[in-house]
């Protein structure tokens, strides 16, 4: 099976910052990795599909990269709306999984 | 718009069984594939089971092999989820989502949850 696993498990960043969060996959999943941003209390959302390409109506600030087993979500200028926790997931091969989560805090 | 309404979720003691709805709209069922996701309180996310348009196609996570059973009603626009044999640990928020294909699979559009609950 695959292991997802994603650093930092939390921060602590200000508004305008940049923050980058990474995923590290077990093996090679290609580009089938995902990003998701939950909010307390609500479902998760889809922001970056297949390591690069921004959901729809997904704010351009947010980008992802990466293929193989290293993969990055960056968040150009954090906005207030940004605060939540985000997650990455593999679809390579089933089981999927996912990453425990990064949880971007206000500073 | 597409609309994703689980139910079915409660409180049931350890070794109990449940099965969970997920009721869609807005889009043609019975070309997605389909996808339940729980999330243990306070924990993160963790797949459960992915389910073919046709619903002859199925997977599912180690933790709940054997024991829960995805299937679906495409004339009913339906999804279920049925829990056999439940565990404390499997206490949590299940997400019914439906599944997006482009170059790559990725979880597109969720419900908002049902919580399970399992306790003597």
């Amino acid at each position: 099976d695959i292991q997802m696993t994603q650093s930092p498990s939390s921060l602590s960043a200000s508004v305008g910052d940049r923050v980058t969060i990474t995923c590290r996959a077990s093996q090679s999943i290609s580009s089938n990795l995902n990003w998701y941003q939950q909010k307390p209390g609500k479902a998760p959302k889809l922001l970056i599909y297949v390591a690069s390409n921004l959901q729809s109506g997904v704010p351009s600030r947010f980008s992802g990269s990466g293929s193989g087993t290293d993969f990055s979500l960056t968040i150009s200028r954090l906005q207030p709306d940004d605060f939540a926790t985000y997650y990455c997931q593999q679809s390579k091969s089933a089981p999927w999984a996912f990453g425990q989560g990064t949880k971007v805090e206000i500073k | 718009e597409v609309q994703l309404v689980e139910s079915g979720g409660g409180l049931v003691q350890p070794g109990g069984s449940l099965r969970l709805s997920c009721a869609a709209s807005g889009f043609t069922f019975s070309r997605y594939w389909m996808t339940w996701v729980r999330q243990a309180p306070g924990k993160g996310l963790e797949w459960v089971a992915n389910l073919h348009e046709d619903g002859n196609e199925k997977y599912y996570a180690d933790s709940v092999q054997g024991r829960f059973t995805i299937s679906r009603d495409n004339a009913k626009n339906s999804l279920y989820l049925q829990m056999n044999s439940l565990r404390v640990e499997d206490t949590a928020v299940y997400y019914c989502a439906q599944i997006g294909y482009s170059s790559g699979w990725y979880i597109d559009y969720w419900g908002q949850g049902t919580l399970v609950t399992v306790s003597s």
